[in-house]
């Protein structure tokens, strides 16, 4: 089947510590997104990527970093600066980045502090 | 600039009683709009999705939305509420910058009562 894997399902971080949620696609889709959503809220969008070695930053990129070194994988990272890491992550991706195309969701990391 | 506001924070219905759930849009051009729904520790699934087509859109599940410029608004509806209905719904607008970028509306929670 078709879809997208973020993993792991759960993450801890601790104090000071650089943590790497992982997304894989197998749509082959060119376009992938990085979102955060947080309890009673919408989502914001962190990183997206409209083509392999190329992202940009959303509207909430301080604290995160993210890579596309291959069409399948958009990997985050959030990095000790992110004070506040609390949330679920939600990875998407679409077949292009053109703006009547939907984007399709995998089920999430969430990520809490130790 | 775009921009989606969803009426409603929370809406509870009785099994098998119509379903209403209400969206406003600010735009500056003629968007795209998109519902998704999110069940509990899930990603979010799409609905359905208006791409300047026909104004009344059917989706999955027997839910459908219609497009109302004169309003800006883009209701979803459903004519009977099933118990599995019950989650959180989002409505979406897409703006024609590059990259595709989805605003998110603030959610709106559904409950069903059997």
């Amino acid at each position: 089947d078709g879809g997208i894997t973020q993993s792991p399902k759960y993450l801890f971080r601790k104090e000071g510590q650089n943590v790497t949620l992982s997304c894989e696609q197998n749509l082959n889709h060119d376009a992938m997104y990085w979102y955060r959503q947080d309890p009673g809220q919408g989502l914001r969008l962190i990183y997206y990527s409209q083509i392999v070695n190329d992202f940009q930053k959303g509207d909430i990129a301080e604290g995160y970093s993210v890579s596309r070194e291959k069409k399948e994988s958009f990997p985050l990272t959030v990095t000790s600066a992110q004070k506040n890491p609390t949330a679920f992550y939600l990875c998407a991706s679409s077949i292009n980045s053109y703006s009547n195309q939907p984007q399709h969701f995998g089920d999430g990391t969430r990520l809490s502090i130790l | 600039a775009q921009s989606v506001t969803q009426l409603d924070s929370h809406v509870s219905v009785s099994e098998g009683t119509p379903v209403l759930l209400r969206c406003n849009y600010s735009s500056s051009y003629s968007p795209s709009l998109f519902w998704y729904v999110q069940h509990p520790n899930k990603g979010l699934q799409l609905l359905l999705k208006y791409t300047s087509a026909a104004t009344l859109v059917k989706g999955i599940n027997g839910f459908e939305a219609e497009f109302k410029k004169s309003e800006t608004s883009f209701h979803l509806t459903k004519p009977s509420a099933h118990m599995s209905d019950a989650a959180e719904y989002f409505c979406v607008v897409s703006d024609r910058l590059p990259g595709g970028k989805l605003i998110f509306g603030q959610g709106t929670e559904l409950s069903v009562k059997p």
